[in-house]
């Protein structure tokens, strides 16, 4: 099946500095793909659809100058958590959209500010 | 908006079959998903219906679809203590940016 890798798959920062993750499909081609973010617990809320070329569309009450997204190529995009805080802390999975409506899910990074 | 439920918790014996449910409220739902979630992980694609089908089944897996109620069910054959994680069921609407929409999860834990 479709694979979709994310790196860093955990990552500890200070509060003030940022932090990026890249999201990554490994045997095909995304012009779509989308970052959620999930508390414990919890489901997955999504941030931001993300489109190769174009800005990302972001969802109601994420602060598209905090979480910057980046869709470089059809295998990569880019989220940046500037200005980190102890509040964004949170597990970010991103999914790729692949044929056939299908979404495939990277393993998720977990960010710790501290 | 969407809108979409699921109990939070079931329990089964090794060996029996679990039934996990979601209901959702958007009638134009076109596609609908079952995502497995392990602890610590991302979201494992398990299985999708079309919204025209009523079925579907792949090997140990079932997904029932009722359109009228709008209920979706996910039937898991000889459950395996491997089958433990959360259960995700997912929606796309007809009309939007073609993102999900997740149900609450079940969480899954098989009793040996």
């Amino acid at each position: 099946g479709a694979v979709v890798s994310q790196h860093p798959s955990w990552v500890i920062c200070k509060s003030g500095t940022s932090v990026k993750i890249e999201c990554r499909s490994l045997d095909f081609q995304a012009t779509t793909m989308f970052w959620y973010r999930q508390f414990p617990k919890q489901s997955l809320m999504l941030m931001a659809t993300s489109n190769e070329g174009s800005k990302a569309t972001y969802e109601q009450g994420v602060e598209k100058d905090k979480f910057l997204i980046n869709h470089a190529s059809l295998t990569l995009s880019t989220l940046t958590v500037t200005s980190a805080h102890p509040e964004d802390s949170s597990f970010y999975i991103c999914s790729a959209r692949g044929g056939a409506n299908e979404q495939y899910f990277g393993p998720g990074t977990r960010l710790t500010v501290t | 908006g969407e809108d979409v439920e699921q109990s939070l918790f079931l329990s089964v014996r090794e060996g029996d079959s679990s039934v996990i449910n979601c209901t959702y409220t958007d009638s134009s739902s076109t596609y609908l998903y079952w995502y497995k979630q392990e602890p610590g992980a991302g979201l494992q694609l398990l299985t999708y219906i079309f919204s025209n089908m009523d079925m579907k089944q792949d090997q140990r897996l079932t997904v029932l679809l009722n359109k009228k109620d709008k209920h979706l069910s996910l039937r898991i054959a000889d459950t395996q203590t491997g089958d433990s994680a959360i259960y995700f069921c997912a929606e796309i609407p007809a009309t939007g940016a073609n993102n999900l929409f997740f149900g609450t999860g079940t969480r899954l834990t098989v009793i040996p």
